[in-house]
């Protein structure tokens, strides 16, 4: 079974700041890992990917994550944030397995930026 | 298309109806996948679809939930017997998956909104 945990139901961040939005996940081989953005009445819209390689991911909007396999841990980060950033962000996982193709998703953080 | 299409965007039934929810992938997508977001959750998987063929429908919660798509395109939740607790968001994805490519990300629509009355 393979899970995924996002421990904060918001973070608050002043404009400018850096942000994080914890992502720690559970799978039984080697994890592809996702983020996700979710706009007020909007469908998700995919933000970046780690598949292999380089621990550090970067992807739109000035996003990026790092994975990191001995915490288990996938942390979305910006160094410096904006309003419009404002959104619900999911992390997701699954599996390397050969044919296995679902997506597993946190419960989502809530993101608030401060003007 | 340029995105995945879903419709309706809202949909309002009375318990006990039989509902349809349809899904136009991205042209070119093989696989198609169908999620549920209840409010304050993440979307649950429900089915995924290779081709014509439902792949894995593990998550499908009962035997009143079904998809098809006949044609390897656009496709069909339909729903029998509502109940008050299917009301929720109703997310389609598609994405180019075969041999190969098993890490491409999903692209998904805007959802269809169900609530069962």
């Amino acid at each position: 079974a393979q899970s995924v945990a996002q421990p904060e139901d918001q973070v608050n961040v002043a404009e400018g700041n850096p942000l994080t939005v914890k992502c720690t996940y559970s799978v039984s081989g080697n994890p592809y890992l996702f983020w996700y953005v979710q706009y007020p009445n909007r469908g998700l819209q995919f933000l970046l990917k780690y598949i292999t390689g380089d621990n550090l991911v970067k992807g739109s909007y000035g996003f990026e994550a790092e994975f990191n396999k001995s915490q288990t841990s996938f942390h979305l980060k910006k160094p410096s944030a904006l309003v419009s950033d404002s959104a619900l962000y999911f992390c997701a996982v699954r599996d390397r397995k050969a044919g296995s193709y679902q997506l597993t998703f946190g419960k989502g953080t809530k993101l608030s930026v401060i003007p | 298309g340029a995105g995945v299409s879903q419709t309706p965007s809202n949909k309002v039934t009375e318990k006990g109806k039989y509902v349809e929810l349809r899904c136009d992938p991205i042209s070119g997508h093989t696989a198609l996948y169908w999620y549920r977001q209840s409010l304050g959750q993440g979307p649950e998987f429900l089915i995924y679809f290779q081709g014509t063929g439902a792949a894995d429908d593990s998550g499908l919660p009962n035997d009143r939930f079904f998809a098809v798509r006949p044609e390897g395109s656009v496709s069909t939740l339909k729903i029998q017997r509502t109940e008050r607790g299917d009301s929720a968001v109703y997310l389609c994805a598609s994405s180019l998956t075969f041999r190969g490519t098993e890490n491409t990300e999903a692209f998904f629509g805007q959802g269809t909104r169900l609530t069962v009355v």
